[in-house]
């Protein structure tokens, strides 16, 4: 009965080659989120789905590109891996407002991409 | 643009003592303020949340209060224990169709038996 769930934990590979992760929740948001960990523990936001429609795209590499098939799921694709993708990816989830607001993001387990 | 700004850590404590970690904000809107938890190896987890302003959040003893007129949400507990050894961040919300998480840089807390 996790709510928001990830895999793979973790994900080693070889700089070059192209991997994804895939998210799911199933709290009936209508909303998800990837965000990336660094090294220093610092978070920041890379894209956000509504409704399965891509509504934050920060400045990411293109190299990046998320999918959302159903408004549960949201994977993340990479290619071309380089040394710098090495992180912690979160996915999250909330439920939209409209003029109140996000209520609260629920966050998955987390991503550790190693790239060698 | 919104910002989020935590006293640098780590902070270490000994058992049962006062803890407060500092956070102010910037923010374009009217944000709704969260401090969220991560425990070694796990992901993030909400510990408390205010939306407006001298609303106090609280959970597990912790307590954190929404003040606009100084842009603060100071994390206080009264009597810290070696479980509450976590990275804690400070993050904020804004109502502007954006509504992405705007995360502190985190402050490492350990705490000594």
């Amino acid at each position: 009965d996790t709510a928001v769930s990830q895999t793979p934990k973790y994900l080693v590979t070889q700089m070059g080659n192209d991997k994804s992760i895939k998210c799911e929740q199933n709290l009936g948001h209508d909303t998800m989120y990837w965000y990336k960990q660094d090294s220093k523990k610092f978070l920041k936001i890379m894209f956000s789905y509504n409704n399965k429609e891509l509504i934050i795209n920060e400045t990411v590499p293109n190299r990046f590109s998320p999918k959302s098939p159903d408004k549960a799921h949201l994977n993340l694709h990479i290619n071309s891996l380089e040394l710098g993708d090495s992180a912690v990816y979160f996915c999250a989830s909330s439920q939209e407002r409209g003029r109140r607001g996000t209520d609260t993001q629920y966050f998955g387990p987390g991503t550790r991409l190693t790239v060698l | 643009g919104d910002s989020v700004t935590q006293m640098e850590g780590p902070v270490t404590l000994s058992e049962e003592a006062f803890l407060t970690i500092n956070c102010t904000y910037t923010a374009t809107g009217y944000p709704s303020l969260f401090w969220y938890v991560q425990y070694p190896g796990e992901g993030l987890q909400l510990l408390l949340k205010a939306t407006k302003a001298d609303d106090k959040g609280s959970n597990k003893g912790f307590e954190a209060t929404y003040r606009k007129e100084t842009t603060s949400f100071h994390l206080e507990k009264g009597s810290v224990q070696v479980s509450d050894s976590a990275v804690y961040f400070c993050a904020l919300s804004v109502n502007t169709g954006r509504r992405a998480l705007t995360f502190g840089s985190g402050t490492r807390l350990q705490v000594q038996p």
